[in-house]
């Protein structure tokens, strides 16, 4: 069973606009989320992250929203460049305390971002 | 700084063959994770260790994958005997902390034939 869902395998948007990625979780144990970046033939870069104790965080183009209540949470990329055509991925952990099961980060399956000129 | 460094690249072996996939994770990080990577399944974390310790190894498939970590510098992923189905990219990463952002390898790409 997917604990971490990233329902749309791929977004297309154009260079400037926003880009919204999102992300679903069902594991109410999650307390930290992560969003990664990957390109082709590399491995996935950490590109933000959110606490549950926060709604939103934000990192220059990028801003996190986490919706504890609808257990959603959302990355958005503005103005969207070229550059972030990659796939995205959405993590999440629980606290390692919280007799969840070891430290794990469990990810979603990706979303394909592409950025067209 | 050098990042995760994971060799080979890529792999490409018969059916029954031992392989050993290698990772040098970053100087200082203390967390060290196992990682494969399916169209099917996504990434699924296989193993991790803590201070060269293995702390979780649940995600190990079976007996046929083994993990070690001689020394925090270096850690190795086996298969013996390899299978087709064990076609994956495999990658290795490493964090400074256990709530630390994890630092990915370019990953092994292995095929087994």
């Amino acid at each position: 069973d997917q604990q971490v869902k990233q329902n749309s395998p791929s977004l297309s948007v154009q260079e400037g606009r926003i880009s919204i990625l999102n992300c679903d979780y069902t594991n109410s144990m999650f307390d930290y989320f992560l969003w990664y970046k990957k390109y082709p033939a590399e491995g996935p870069t950490f590109l933000i992250s959110i606490s549950s104790i926060k709604d939103k965080n934000e990192d220059g183009r990028f801003t996190v929203f986490l919706n504890k209540s609808a257990k959603h949470l959302s990355l958005h990329i503005v103005p969207s460049q070229p550059g972030d055509s990659a796939v995205y991925f959405c993590a999440a952990t629980a606290r390692y305390d919280s007799g969840a099961g070891s430290y794990q980060l469990t990810f979603g399956k990706g979303t394909k971002l592409s950025v067209i000129p | 700084d050098a990042g995760v460094i994971q060799s080979p690249r890529h792999e490409v072996t018969e059916m029954g063959q031992e392989v050993t996939l290698r990772c040098k994770p970053i100087s200082g990080h203390d967390y060290l994770f196992w990682y494969r990577q399916t169209m099917m399944r996504g990434l699924e974390l296989l193993i991790y260790f803590n201070n060269n310790v293995p702390i979780d190894d649940s995600g190990m498939p079976e007996d046929r994958f083994s993990a070690k970590m001689p020394n925090a510098s270096f850690s190795t992923l086996k298969i013996q005997p390899s299978e087709p189905r064990d076609s994956a990219v495999y990658f290795c990463a490493s964090a400074g902390g256990i709530r630390k952002p994890q630092h990915f390898g370019d990953g092994t790409r292995l095929s087994i034939l």
